[in-house]
């Protein structure tokens, strides 16, 4: 099975700071990474697939990269509407979801 | 616009047996892989079981494999999850998703990569 670990695990920041969440694989998943934002009570949303490609309508401010087995997602100016929990998700072998971080505004 | 309604979910027993539903609209169904992915309470998502859209394979985590099954009714544009022997760790609000995939050829078939749409999830709780 493929772990997914991610960190931190919460963070809080100021409208406008840039933070950047890592993930990280077991072992190499390629770029089979995508990234989903969960506001609380609501269905997750799907934000960048295959590592660094943003979904259609998503912000342009959300992006994605890849070194390796280590994986980033990164909002370059955080917003008030930004508050969630993110989580990374690989579909290399099956699918999992990582851990997930929690974001909130300081 | 594609909507997703799950329903079936409530309290049952454990070892007991319920049916999640989700009905879907707004795609054709019988094209795209359809998935359920739970969250137990105050915890994170856990992808449970995904059926390809063509040719119809399905996959299952492994806490799963052999209680639950996946399946879908074209005419119906209906996707399902029999879930049989649940404990409480099943407890969860379970999430019916719709996405794209692609051609694997370790598994020879077509399997989900990512999930684009989601329904508002049922809540099953298992308890006695």
């Amino acid at each position: 099975d493929i772990q997914l670990t991610q960190s931190p695990s919460s963070l809080s920041a100021s409208v406008g700071d840039r933070i950047t969440i890592t993930c990280q694989a077991s072992q190499d998943i390629f770029n089979s990474l995508n990234w989903y934002q969960q506001k609380p009570g609501k269905a997750p949303k799907l934000l960048i697939y295959d590592a660094s490609n943003l979904e259609t309508g998503v912000p342009s401010r959300f992006s994605g990269s890849i070194s390796g087995i280590d994986f980033t997602f990164t909002i370059s100016s955080l917003q008030p509407e930004d508050i969630g929990t993110y989580y990374c998700q690989q579909y290399d072998n099956l699918s999992s979801f990582g851990p997930g971080t929690r974001v909130d505004i300081k | 616009e594609v909507h997703l309604l799950e329903s079936g979910g409530g309290l049952v027993q454990p070892g007991g047996s319920l049916r999640l539903s989700c009905a879907a609209s707004g795609f054709t169904f019988s094209t795209y892989a359809m998935t359920w992915v739970r969250q137990a309470p105050g915890k994170g998502l856990e992808w449970v079981s995904s059926i390809s859209g063509i040719g119809g394979s399905t996959y299952y985590a492994d806490f799963v494999k052999g209680r639950f099954t996946i399946s879908r009714d074209i005419s119906k544009n209906t996707l399902y999850l029999q879930m049989n022997g649940l404990r409480a760790e099943d407890t969860a609000v379970y999430y019916c998703a719709e996405g794209r995939e692609f051609y694997d050829s370790f598994w020879g078939s077509y399997r989900p990569n990512y999930f684009d749409n989601w329904g508002q999830g049922t809540l099953v709780t298992v308890s006695s």
